[in-house]
């Protein structure tokens, strides 16, 4: 059974740089991208970026570059998301996404998410 | 502002059919497959229908998907009240280089 299990919830403050993790199993890891999805407190889904945890290669949107680092680490098939330089427009739950052998192609299964809360 | 459009809500009775829209462009919809999500309140997404109009294993066929040109559609038939949720059209983006959303659509079954 593929699960995503995502670490606890977080409060930060403004400038604050938060990293959450992402346990993975029931499938090969190196096989299949992974994706960090942004969906703020009563907002739609925003893609955040990938990685291939066979290569570490990353692709991020445009939007997060640059306050956005998204590793693997195929010794505990775990991927992470660090966000620096918070701000509270960043309050929101972050999920990470199993994606397919093809960036292109959908992600199927998804973490619980990871509240990230950001306050002075 | 999302990049691909949907209406921010739509609804129906018990047994309705409904659909719901969305419209992108060349970049995303236009050369891209499609892929819908459902996310049930307080809950994660699931992957509802992909690749235009597949449905993974354990969704019921009163889901279906189509595409044409720039826009796409999530057809929900003999509608329940447990489809009461949120539904996110996605594709890649080419132009972007990156995955797009569309804004959501609430659905409330009256």
């Amino acid at each position: 059974e593929v699960q995503l299990v995502q670490s606890g919830a977080e409060v930060k403050k403004p400038g604050a740089t938060v990293k959450i993790s992402c346990k993975v199993s029931g499938y090969t890891f190196t096989d299949y991208y992974m994706h960090w999805v942004q969906q703020a407190p009563g907002k739609g889904l925003e893609w955040m970026g990938l990685v291939d945890p066979e290569d570490g290669e990353t692709l991020y949107a445009e939007r997060f570059q640059g306050r956005v680092t998204i590793t693997a680490d195929t010794s505990t098939d775990t991927v992470y998301m660090e966000l620096s330089s918070l701000r509270s427009e960043d309050t929101a739950v972050y999920y990470c996404a199993k994606g397919h052998q093809s960036p292109r192609l959908p992600f199927d299964y998804w973490g619980q998410g990871t509240l990230v809360s950001v306050s002075s | 502002q999302s990049v691909l459009t949907q209406p921010p809500s739509a609804s129906g009775t018990p047994g309705q059919r409904v659909t719901i829209s969305c419209s992108g462009s060349s970049s995303n919809i236009g050369s891209n497959t499609v892929n819908w999500y459902q996310q049930l309140p307080g809950t994660a997404p699931k992957l509802l229908i992909y690749r235009n109009n597949q449905r993974p294993s354990g969704v019921p066929d009163r889901f279906s998907g189509s595409k044409s040109g720039t826009s796409a559609s999530l057809a929900i038939s003999g509608l329940q009240s447990e489809d009461e949720a949120d539904y996110y059209c996605a594709a890649w983006d080419d132009s972007l280089n990156g995955w797009v959303f569309g804004g959501g659509t609430k659905l409330t079954v009256l």
